[in-house]
This record gives C-alpha cells, structure tokens and sequence, in this order.
C-alpha cells in the first residue's frame, strides 16, 4: 500500500515569490493534516481537514497561507507571498479517525524542504 | 496552552540503554505518541499509550503516568541507526501536539 505522497520534495524560492505543496493521503484516510516543522523543533500544526472540511486552521496564517480538499482526498497549501522565514519543512500527514477515536495513528510523507533566499 | 517538554539531546553508548523522558501539560488527552525521526526524513510511529503503565515492543519500551503527565521511552541495546530525533506527542482526539524532539547521539 502506498504512503502519504508529498510534492515537490524540494523547493527554493526568492521572497515574495508565491509556493504550492500537494498532498495525497493514504487511500482511505479521512483526515488530513499538514504541519510545518523548523529545524531543531516538533510539527506544528497548520491545518486540519475531516474529509472536505477544514477543521482547526487556528494556526494557520491566513493573510498568506491557504489551503484546499477539495473532493476529501489530495490536498494543497499554498503560501502568497512567501517570505524568509517561511524556510522550513511542510509535512503532510493522515489518519483514519473513528467514531470512537481512541487510536488514530497519523502516517507522515516525506516532507517538502522549502528554502525562501 | 499546550506545553510538552522533553531533553534537547542525548549521549548513549552502543549496546546501552538509554531513557528518553517527556512531561506534557495539555487541555485534552487521549493518548500519547512516540514517533522516530531520521535527519531529512518523516516522523515514523514508534509506540502509543493511552493507559497507565509499561507498552513493550521488541526493543522500545514506553511508560506513561496519566495523573503526573509523564511518559517516557526506553530504548535498550542499543545501535547506531538508532541515532534520531525522538518526538513526544499528545493527541487529544484528532489534535496532535508534538513536543521539540529529543536528539538522541549514539557513540560506538
């Protein structure tokens, strides 16, 4: 079975130039993550969708970054405009959530390493 | 606020043992993760504890204490491809929170 499929796997860019990353989650899964994670530090969390739905953005930069799941599978975060400190690593990441969600494991991609000069 | 804590980094011997401890204060919990790391790779899932006590798994070992907010993860004989960034993470429900990451140096 496939994993989490992230695209590209690396990206360099100049500031204020515009970015995108796909995702395509496990097959089945129905939730959707994406996190950024800067050198030395954990995933933080951007965004999350329950199937089409965005369910928690509160930490997601809305003036530059958006995000879309469209049909509840892959996924795309943009960022417009980039800016230096955008330069980190975008993880995407899936589970399958349950009714009765005690264990919902979250399968990571490989990560997009995203350098803004 | 959500603060998870775990050491910066770590020495351990080949053939060691070595404990990684993590300390959590979150609003929610429903489980707690431990996921490995590799340098320019993805987190991988290691282990999981939901309830109190001890969670084997071949070589990884993971303890939890709900009532201190303590977990940690044992890591016995150990190898050189264990070297790693170890993350600690809660999960409340579908809400990851990962801790800094412990990483982990291990010395022939």
């Amino acid at each position: 079975e496939a994993g989490v499929v992230q695209s590209p796997r690396y990206k360099i860019i100049e500031k204020k130039q515009p970015v995108a990353f796909w995702c395509n989650p496990i097959s089945g899964h129905n939730t959707l993550y994406w996190y950024r994670q800067n050198l030395g530090q954990g995933p933080e969390l951007l965004i999350r969708y329950e199937n089409e739905e965005a369910v928690d953005d509160s930490q997601l930069p809305k003036d530059r970054f958006s995000a879309e799941r469209l049909k509840g599978v892959d996924s795309t975060l943009k960022i417009q405009p980039a800016e230096l400190g955008d330069s980190a690593v975008y993880l995407c990441a899936s589970s399958l959530a349950t009714g009765a969600i005690s264990y919902n494991e979250q399968f990571f991609g490989p990560g997009t390493r995203l350098t803004v000069l | 606020g959500q603060n998870i804590d775990q050491p910066t980094e770590m020495t351990a011997t080949e053939g060691a043992i070595v404990q990684i401890n993590c300390t959590y204060q979150t609003s929610g919990f429903n489980g707690l993760f431990w996921y490995q790391q590799h340098a320019g790779e993805a987190p991988t899932f290691l282990s999981y504890n939901v309830l109190d006590g001890l969670e084997e798994k071949g070589r990884f070992s993971s303890f939890l204490s709900r009532s201190k907010g303590y977990s940690y993860l044992l890591l016995k004989e150990l190898q050189m491809k264990d070297s790693a960034s170890y993350l600690c993470a809660v999960s409340n429900f579908n809400k990851f929170y990962f801790g800094s990451g412990t990483k982990l140096n291990v010395k022939p």
